[in-house]
């Protein structure tokens, strides 16, 4: 079975912090992914990496950045945090299609 | 990228009774729709997709549809159960593999 394993369940952080998101997978995907979910908004596409040291940017990129230095490892960066970047984050992985989610990560910025 | 709208945004349904979510999608090349499950504190996990090379696809109490020609694909649930309660996803691919997600459709079964 997929493991998708993001370091942090809960994340308090305060405005103006460098804030970094962990995410693991251990299935030798090709492609990881980086979500925000926010209600009723669905899930929107922040980064992707189709292989190390690769990425590209999604549907919301301002105000993140991504670091992939190996396979099975894809880091979220939020350069300087704001309140507005308050929410659910989720990574995933592919080899293709589908996606496999990890447990997310609740952000609070205040 | 792609734009998916999913309607209704809330559904509820009596234990027993029939479910369906609708969604319509934008980019003409999308050939891959799948349908996540998200229970309360829980990841997203996928139940069922469909490629576009097929009109239909059932998996026990769930099947799925797709009209290309319209550019929409539905999410059918029979025989509704208590544990079928959860807020729903469907997605599409665009540019090979990034999949765009419509807003979601929280299902309640009441008993």
């Amino acid at each position: 079975d997929v493991k998708v394993t993001q370091s942090s369940r809960y994340l308090v952080k305060r405005t103006g912090e460098k804030v970094f998101l962990e995410c693991v997978q251990d299935m030798d995907h090709e492609n990881m992914f980086w979500y925000r979910q926010d209600p009723g908004l669905g899930l929107r596409l922040i980064y992707f990496s189709y292989d190390v040291k690769m990425k590209e940017k999604g549907d919301i990129p301002e105000g993140y950045s991504v670091s992939r230095e190996k396979k099975e490892r894809f880091s979220l960066i939020l350069e300087s945090a704001s309140t507005n970047q308050t929410s659910m984050y989720l990574c995933a992985s592919s080899p293709s299609s589908p996606l496999h989610f990890g447990n997310g990560t609740r952000l609070t910025v205040t | 990228g792609e734009n998916v709208e999913q309607h209704p945004s809330t559904l509820s349904v009596q234990e027993g009774d029939s479910a369906v979510i609708k969604c319509t999608y934008s980019d003409s090349a999308s050939n891959y729709f799948p349908w996540y499950k998200q229970e309360l504190g829980k990841r997203p996990q996928l139940i069922i997709d469909i490629r576009s090379n097929v009109g239909e696809k059932k998996d026990q109490r769930i099947a799925v549809t797709l009209n290309k020609t319209a550019k929409h694909f539905s999410l059918h649930i029979t025989e509704t159960q208590p544990e079928d309660s959860a807020v729903y996803f469907c997605a599409a691919i665009y540019n090979d593999y990034k999949l765009s997600f419509g807003a979601g459709t929280t299902v309640t079964v009441r008993a």
